[in-house]
């Protein structure tokens, strides 16, 4: 079975800085997909930005990229010039290529931006 | 653009009641898919629909039910409710017709059982 672990309860960046929050996950499948999720207080699941395991370039959208290490299985999220907005709960999530396409989440990191 | 709504919002309820709760997705997904977030917590897939199928089952007790209706709407029933079912329940929906398959959630409904 996979899993995904975030050893990151809380992390702290002042605004305007760079902030990289981790993720591995284990699995013994070649061909999958990973994913950063923000949660606002609003408690909504959104989208920041995804990575298709086959693709060896990292994924970026805008001021948010990824180190992805296959090989280590890491999955780290950076987000560069941060903005008070982007306070929030981060979650990694690990879907397969196959099968029913369910979403395994790590147990999230929270993100605090200090003015 | 049509997001997935979920209703309702927000539910409070007793122990040993039932609850339903509804989720429509994005018009032309065939894929819903309901996940359990308790407080603190990440979300939990709990099941999952294709076509009307029942596609993939995860730590969904056998307390809950869920199925999907001819129009591709979901419901989860949730009888016999504890102090400990008191969570925010996504929806997701995504398309099944090839390609990447990417969920889209609902704003959830927060449960709370009293």
């Amino acid at each position: 079975a996979q899993t995904v672990t975030q050893s990151q309860p809380e992390m702290s960046v002042q605004e305007a800085e760079t902030v990289t929050l981790s993720c591995t996950y284990d699995t013994s499948e070649s061909d999958y997909y990973l994913f950063w999720y923000k949660q606002p207080p609003s408690r909504q699941m959104i989208l920041v930005i995804r990575q298709e395991a086959y693709k060896q370039q990292n994924a970026t959208e805008n001021r948010f990229s990824v180190n992805f290490q296959k090989a280590a299985k890491s999955f780290s999220l950076k987000i560069s010039d941060s903005q008070l907005g982007d306070a929030a709960m981060y979650f990694c999530a690990y879907r397969s290529q196959g099968g029913t396409y369910k979403y395994i989440f790590g147990t999230g990191t929270r993100l605090k931006v200090l003015a | 653009a049509a997001g997935v709504i979920q209703s309702p919002r927000h539910l409070i309820k007793e122990k040993r009641e039932t609850a339903t709760l509804k989720c429509y997705p994005i018009p032309r997904h065939d894929t819903v898919y309901w996940y359990q977030q308790g407080p603190g917590q990440d979300p939990q897939f709990l099941i999952s629909f294709y076509e009307k199928m029942q596609s993939d089952k995860g730590s969904i007790p056998d307390r809950f039910s869920a199925q999907q209706f001819s129009d591709y709407h979901s419901e989860l029933n949730m009888s016999s409710l504890e102090l400990g079912d008191s969570a925010l329940y996504f929806c997701a929906s995504s398309s099944f017709s090839g390609g990447y398959n990417e969920q889209f959630f609902g704003p959830g409904t927060r449960l709370t059982v009293l």
